[in-house]
C-alpha cells in the first residue's frame, strides 16, 4: 500500500529563516514523489517532482530512498511562501501506467514578517 | 481556455438524497481523479479512472459512485449511503508527463 506521512500539521518560521517541510513515505515499489502547493484561494498546483531535480521558487527536495524521505527545503523563507504544502507519491514503475496518486495530510506553512 | 471545470461550486443536499458533482476537462487527459479534502485529513482519494469505461476505487470509495463514459467527463455521485458527505471535493486529471491538474473544487453541505 502507498502511504505518505507529513508529521507537521503546522509550521511557522520568520522571513529569511530556513524552512524544511518533512515528508516520509512507505511504498515497496519504485516511487515517484511530488510536492504540491495550495496558496490561499487558489487551486492546488505542482511545485516540484523528484525526477526533475529542479528548484522552483527557491525550493528543492531530494529523494532519500534509504530514509524513505522527500523533505522540501528552502534556505530563506519569504512571506509569499505561506501556503498549504502536500507531499504526494505515485508508482513510478510500469512506464507510468499506474496513475494512483496518494497525498499526505499536508503542512500549513506560515512565514511571519 | 483549457482546464478542468467543476460544477457546482456550492451544493446543498438534504439527508437521504443523492447528488452528482460534475467534472469536465478539455486537456485531452487520460486519467481523472476525485479527492475529498477535509481539515486535518489532507486529500483522500475516492475514485480514479485511467481510461474511458474503466475506474478504480480509491481509499474512501464507500458511499460514492462514478462513471467514465467520455474521456472529458468524470462525474461523482455522492449517495445517501455516504455517512459524512459534507466536505470539499476536488477533481483532477493527468496526461503525458503525469503532472496532475486540479479543478477549483466543489463544496457539498448536507442540511
Amino acid at each position: 500500500a502507498q502511504r505518505v506521512t507529513q508529521p507537521e500539521k503546522l509550521l511557522s518560521v520568520f522571513k529569511g529563516a530556513p524552512v524544511e517541510l518533512k515528508c516520509n513515505y512507505s511504498y515497496s515499489g519504485s516511487p515517484e514523489l511530488f510536492w504540491y502547493v495550495q496558496y490561499s484561494r487558489q487551486r492546488l498546483q505542482l511545485l516540484l517532482r523528484h525526477i526533475s531535480r529542479e528548484s522552483i521558487k527557491g525550493f528543492t527536495a531530494d529523494l532519500n530512498k534509504g530514509e524513505t524521505s522527500f523533505h522540501l527545503k528552502k534556505p530563506f523563507a519569504q512571506e509569499e511562501d505561506s501556503a498549504m504544502y502536500y507531499c504526494a507519491l505515485r508508482d513510478g514503475s510500469s512506464g507510468g501506467s499506474n496513475y494512483k496518486l496518494t497525498f499526505g495530510k499536508g503542512t500549513l506553512l506560515t512565514v511571519n514578517p | 481556455d483549457g482546464g478542468i471545470t467543476q460544477s457546482p461550486k456550492y451544493l446543498f443536499r438534504k439527508e437521504g438524497q443523492n447528488v452528482t458533482l460534475s467534472c469536465e476537462q478539455n486537456l485531452n487527459h487520460d486519467a481523472m481523479y476525485w479527492y475529498r479534502q477535509d481539515p486535518g485529513q489532507g486529500l483522500r482519494l475516492i475514485y480514479y479512472s485511467q481510461i474511458v469505461n474503466d475506474f478504480q476505487k480509491g481509499d474512501i470509495a464507500e458511499g460514492y459512485s462514478v462513471s467514465r463514459e467520455k474521456k472529458e467527463s468524470f462525474p461523482l455521485t455522492v449517495t445517501s449511503a455516504q455517512k459524512n458527505p459534507t466536505a470539499f471535493y476536488l477533481c483532477a486529471s493527468t496526461g503525458i508527463g503525469n503532472t496532475i491538474y486540479f479543478g477549483e473544487g466543489s463544496w457539498l453541505t448536507v442540511v
